[in-house]
């Protein structure tokens, strides 16, 4: 089955990029994406990238994919307190047809004032 | 965007007892999917739901503990029997909207005592 792989804790410091980093196993993914948990909240879709694409970008958010690697980032610009959150990296599962999706950890950022 | 809830939004049961979640779409969607998020942890798929089909299960999930229905396209329920403080998590649905755009419900938090 599928494995995705996230650092678990972040810290940076308000103002500062940050960067999370996930890498995926399935190279024939059509999507993956980034979804953000706020503390006692559900799941918010943050933004997916397609597969032939290299980067796609949408005001802080900036997400690179590198296929060769099998590595996806998720770059957020002026971190904001309100930032602090749960990201995580998800990729269809091929085990549902690639419509269901495998989750990584999760990466916890804290952004400190 | 598809707008998703669930009902109740949590809940505190007893030991043995069975709970049912309802998920309620306001859109017409193909598939829906049931995951369980276990404190402190990701997102594990439970099992996809289809209209006028039974449900996918995953592995280490069966339909005795985990029955699900799927009446029409905009609702489905998933039913936790037989509960455990195991069993305390977050349970969430989500459906896939267009291509590549997966949302996910607010979730319902389980407490099992």
């Amino acid at each position: 089955g599928e494995d995705v792989e996230q650092s678990l804790f972040l810290s940076v410091r308000e103002g500062d990029s940050s960067v999370i980093n996930c890498t995926y196993t399935d190279s024939s993914s059509t999507y993956l994406y980034w979804y953000k948990q706020e503390p006692g909240a559900g799941l918010q879709l943050l933004t997916y990238i397609f597969s032939n694409m290299d980067m796609k970008q949408d005001q802080r958010l900036t997400v690179l994919l590198n296929k060769k690697d099998k590595h996806l980032s998720l770059r957020i610009a002026d971190t904001q307190t309100g930032d602090s959150a749960i990201y995580f990296c998800a990729e269809p599962s091929m085990d549902t047809g690639r419509r269901a999706l495998t989750f990584g950890s999760g990466t916890r950022l804290q952004v400190q004032p | 965007s598809a707008v998703i809830s669930q009902k109740p939004s949590r809940d505190i049961c007893q030991r043995g007892t069975s709970l049912t979640i309802q998920c309620q779409v306001d859109s017409q969607v193909t598939m829906m999917f049931w995951y369980r998020q276990q404190p402190g942890q990701s997102l594990t798929l439970i099992a996809t739901a289809n209209q006028g089909s039974e449900a996918t299960y995953e592995s280490g999930f069966v339909i005795d503990k985990f029955p699900i229905s799927r009446p029409n396209l905009t609702f489905s329920t998933l039913t936790v029997s037989n509960m455990s403080p195991e069993d305390s998590s977050i349970y969430l649905c989500s459906v896939e909207d267009l291509p590549g755009e997966q949302f996910f419900g607010p979730g319902t938090r389980l407490t099992v005592l």
